[in-house]
């Protein structure tokens, strides 16, 4: 009964590899997110998706590539990873993109680039 | 740029005190919200006050806003040790897409000890 899940929940691989982080949510949302803590714990937005349309698409590398198969999901894909993309990646979700809306998060996936 | 700040960083405090927390932000806002994340979890959200409220009340939390100052305090009381984690604000903005995006600050860590 898990609000937002994310997975994996520990990701850690070489430099230089592409991998995937899925997201899911059951609240029945229109509106998904994707943010990255780093090691500050400084929180920033990345993509919005509404109804699996782009929305928001903040100053990210072209190297991060979201997918929305459906508005229940927002997956993030990641090519050629490098050192710096070690953080934590939050997926949210809210019921739209207006005003006075609150996030739900899920727990985060843990991304360690060696 | 980012847009809350948050004051002080870390916050020690014993059990049954209170705990202030507080929030500076640039630019105009639509609204304010208060989220906790606990170690090594997602973020929850607690409280959202609008930019047109002045204070608002939810069991032990207490937020004001200030939009001449451009600043917001989030006070907790009778703290337990529960409530030991980081606190962020963030603060809903129409950005250049036209679309609202919450833009989060730092956070303050908050240790509550028996």
């Amino acid at each position: 009964d898990t609000a937002v899940s994310q997975t994996p929940k520990y990701l850690v691989t070489q430099m230089g590899n592409d991998k995937s982080i899925k997201c899911e949510q059951n609240l029945g949302h229109d509106t998904m997110y994707w943010y990255k803590q780093d090691s500050k714990k400084f929180l920033k937005i990345m993509f919005s998706y509404n109804n699996k349309e782009l929305i928001i698409n903040e100053t990210v590398p072209n190297r991060f590539s979201p997918k929305s198969p459906d508005k229940a999901h927002l997956n993030l894909h990641i090519n050629s990873l490098e050192l710096g993309d070690s953080a934590v990646y939050f997926c949210a979700s809210s019921p739209g993109h207006g005003r006075k809306e609150t996030q739900y998060f899920g727990p985060g996936t843990r991304l360690l680039v060696l | 740029s980012q847009q809350g700040e948050e004051d002080p960083q870390a916050l020690s405090i014993q059990e049954g005190e209170n705990a202030t927390m507080n929030c500076s932000y640039k630019t105009s806002i639509n609204n304010l919200q208060w989220y906790r994340q606990n170690s090594g979890r997602g973020l929850v959200h607690l409280i959202l006050i609008r930019s047109n409220e002045r204070e608002k009340h939810s069991g032990r939390l207490r937020v004001t806003l200030d939009t001449s100052k451009k600043s917001s305090s989030l006070l907790i009381t009778a703290s337990r040790a529960a409530d030991t984690a980081s606190y962020f604000c963030a603060t809903d903005a129409t950005g250049n897409s036209g679309y609202s995006t919450l833009t989060f600050g730092k956070g303050t860590m908050l240790l509550v000890s028996p």
